[in-house]
């Protein structure tokens, strides 16, 4: 059974701050999509991920993906308030009925 | 552009009614799925649909349970006498025809609470 875990699960941080959000998977897999989803709200597509190495990046926030290490980051460069939500990376085996497994979430609170 | 519409936005409902969810998908997406996400967790699948054919049903999915997709463009999703285990936030996806990914967009959800 394929599991997705991140961490942190919280994170609180100052504006102007850099983090790393991590999201380690437990099968084989090249495609990775994180999301955004503010409370109360659905989920936003940030970004999609498909082979090693990928890299996206959009203002503040910057993906990649190690399919080896089975591991994607999400790197948030000098946070500000607007960043403020959960982010959830999902990831798609393909042969699964192409369902997306999704980590837990990481709440990221961003602080002036 | 019309993204992915839910109906109802809310319900309140009282155990053992029974209730029914409307997703209706972006206009050229063959692919439409159903999550289901409780409070402080991720989404979890459901069941799944390309075209009008249902592909996958999780083991989440009980007998209480049923999905429809009659004509491969809106879905509907029935839960029978409900339960207060029931109360979520049901999701609606769905996803073009691409050979090599499936970024799935996302509705507004259908809030259950079943009291």
């Amino acid at each position: 059974e394929l599991k997705v875990e991140q961490n942190p699960l919280f994170l609180s941080m100052q504006e102007g701050k850099n983090y790393t959000i991590y999201c380690n998977y437990s099968t084989t897999s090249d495609r990775l999509y994180w999301y955004r989803q503010d409370p109360g709200k659905s989920l936003e597509s940030l970004f999609v991920l498909l082979s090693n190495g990928a890299v996206k990046q959009e203002g503040r926030l910057m993906a990649s993906l190690d399919t080896k290490a089975r591991l994607s980051t999400l790197h948030i460069t000098a946070a500000v308030h607007d960043l403020s939500a959960t982010y959830f990376c999902a990831v798609d085996t393909f042969n699964a009925g192409n369902m997306l497994t999704f980590g837990g979430g990481t709440r990221l609170m961003v602080k002036p | 552009d019309t993204g992915v519409s839910q109906d109802p936005r809310h319900k309140i409902t009282k155990r053992g009614q029974n209730v029914t969810f409307r997703c209706d998908p972006i206009s050229e997406h063959n692919r439409l799925y159903w999550y289901r996400q409780t409070l402080g967790q991720g989404p979890e699948f459901l069941t799944y649909f390309q075209n009008e054919a249902q592909l996958e049903k999780s083991r989440l999915l009980s007998d209480r349970f049923s999905a429809e997709r009659p004509k491969g463009s809106f879905s509907t999703l029935e839960i029978q006498r409900t339960e207060q285990g029931d109360s979520a936030m049901y999701l609606c996806a769905s996803s073009g025809d691409r050979p090599t990914y499936n970024e799935q967009f996302f509705g507004p959800g259908t809030r259950l609470t079943v009291l």
